[in-house]
């Protein structure tokens, strides 16, 4: 299998503009995670899909921020207007179940560079 | 919710062995610990449900008591490759997500 596939790897944009990262979870995982992580907050987790439905979206900081999921193979994460405070890696991870018995299967992020 | 790691950061002596804690102030469901190297994806390593169980992988395991609500990750004999850093994820009952802790910073010196 090909893992968690995240697209683009790096991002560099200037405040105000529209972002959108890409994540295509491993075949068969039902479940999709998005983390953004930080040298002050660590892992935060933003949003969760099960079968494409956004269960938690809790940690979602701003309405600046939106997470899709058209497909079981396909999910994006758009901030519209960024801003410099967002710079972070954003990682997409990947799950087969929930509940906290499965493990998850992280991308290699993107790391989101506002300016 | 977020987990409390200790140590923050440990530097070994390849051979040497670590401990590294987590701590949560919730009841817990289950614990996995994953490492991260430098500009890399976190990597699992394993998980622990509730019940006291033990586990190992190779030379890396880990206990889990869920009355103390505590996590211990325990490197042997230390390779190279362990440096990284380490993160347990909580899961609290009630919950429906992984809180990962802040994290701990192993480095394996020759």
């Amino acid at each position: 299998d090909a893992g968690v596939i995240q697209s683009p790897r790096h991002e560099v944009t200037e405040m105000g503009q529209e972002v959108t990262l890409r994540c295509k979870p491993i075949s068969g995982h039902d479940y999709l995670f998005w983390y953004r992580q930080t040298m002050m907050r660590g892992l935060e987790l933003l949003i969760y899909f099960n079968n494409n439905v956004p269960i938690d979206d809790s940690g979602m900081p701003e309405d600046r921020f939106s997470a899709k999921m058209p497909n079981a193979s396909f999910s994006t994460l758009k901030i519209q207007p960024s801003e410099p405070r967002d710079s972070a890696v954003y990682f997409c991870a990947s799950s087969f179940s929930a509940g906290g018995r499965a493990p998850l299967h992280f991308g290699n992020g993107t790391r989101l560079t506002v300016t | 919710q977020q987990p409390v790691q200790s140590p923050q950061a440990v530097i070994l002596r390849e051979g040497e062995d670590a401990v590294i804690n987590c701590s949560s102030s919730k009841a817990l469901y289950s614990v996995h610990w994953y490492r991260q190297k430098h500009g890399e994806a976190p990597v699992f390593l394993m998980i622990l449900l509730k019940g006291g169980e033990q586990k190992g992988h190779e030379k890396i395991s880990a206990s889990f008591n869920e009355k103390k609500q505590q996590s211990s990750l325990y490197l042997t004999a230390s390779q190279l490759s362990y440096s990284g850093t380490y993160f347990c994820g909580a899961y609290q009952t009630g919950a429906n997500n992984l809180f990962f802790g802040t994290g701990t910073r192993l480095t394996v010196i020759p």
